[in-house]
């Protein structure tokens, strides 16, 4: 149980493009989804928490018009990345928490290449 | 400064040995810290979580141990296998901020024949 994919696993697009990154939880319904970014030899870093059907809270430092994130239902969040650029090329790894249940289960990961 | 930071950074075993990961933690108050594995280029999978009550937890050839008192913990992993080759990230969750997730700078294990 507690299975969380992202869709697709990797990506490559040219600079000025955006891409959208898929995460579901396959087994259960999360009320809460965090997105994380992790450059090569780094830890993961928290980019933004969203509840299904608010806004998403970001962390400091990371722009909310350029890192668009939709949680539209219990079981499917989107992390649109808008006019990508180079230094966007990362890894993005996606979690979902069920409701009143402190634990994160994590996403394989997306990797995003930005030409 | 890191509030979670792991030693050594990087460490080479022979396949059957065994090996001890440390972390160091100054987040305070804390709920809980786990312990992930993380395979490159795929996402952190949990390999115990221990409350500030708990001092050891198992999972087969993994045993935790925590200490509160000195905030720290570290990870040992039994008659090592070449699959255990990744990185082991210590990650700790402050009290109130149950959500919020602070992660260690991570030890990247590589085991050899």
């Amino acid at each position: 149980g507690a299975v969380v994919s992202q869709h697709p696993s990797r990506v490559i697009c040219k600079s000025g493009t955006s891409v959208k990154i898929e995460c579901r939880s396959l087994d259960f319904q999360a009320t809460t989804m965090f997105w994380y970014r992790q450059f090569p030899k780094q830890s993961l870093m928290l980019m933004a928490t969203s509840n299904e059907g608010s806004k998403a809270t970001y962390e400091q430092g990371v722009e909310k018009d350029k890192f668009l994130i939709n949680h539209a239902s219990l079981t499917l969040s989107t992390l649109t990345v808008t006019s990508a650029h180079p230094e966007d090329s990362s890894f993005y790894i996606c979690s979902a928490q069920i409701a009143g249940l402190n634990e994160q289960f994590f996403g394989p990961g997306t990797r995003l290449t930005v030409l | 400064k890191n509030q979670v930071e792991q030693s050594p950074q990087s460490l080479i075993i022979l396949e059957g040995k065994n090996c001890t990961l440390q972390c160091n933690y100054t987040v305070s108050p804390f709920s809980n810290l786990r312990w992930y594995k993380q395979d490159t280029g795929r996402g952190p999978v949990s390999l115990t979580i221990m409350t500030f009550s708990e001092n050891t937890k198992s999972n087969g050839r993994y045993t935790a141990t925590l200490d509160a008192d000195t905030k720290q913990s570290s990870l040992h992993i039994t008659a090592s296998q070449l699959s255990d080759s990744a990185s082991y990230i210590c990650v700790v969750t402050y009290t109130g901020t149950a959500s919020k997730l602070t992660f260690g700078t991570g030890t990247r294990l590589q085991v050899t024949l």
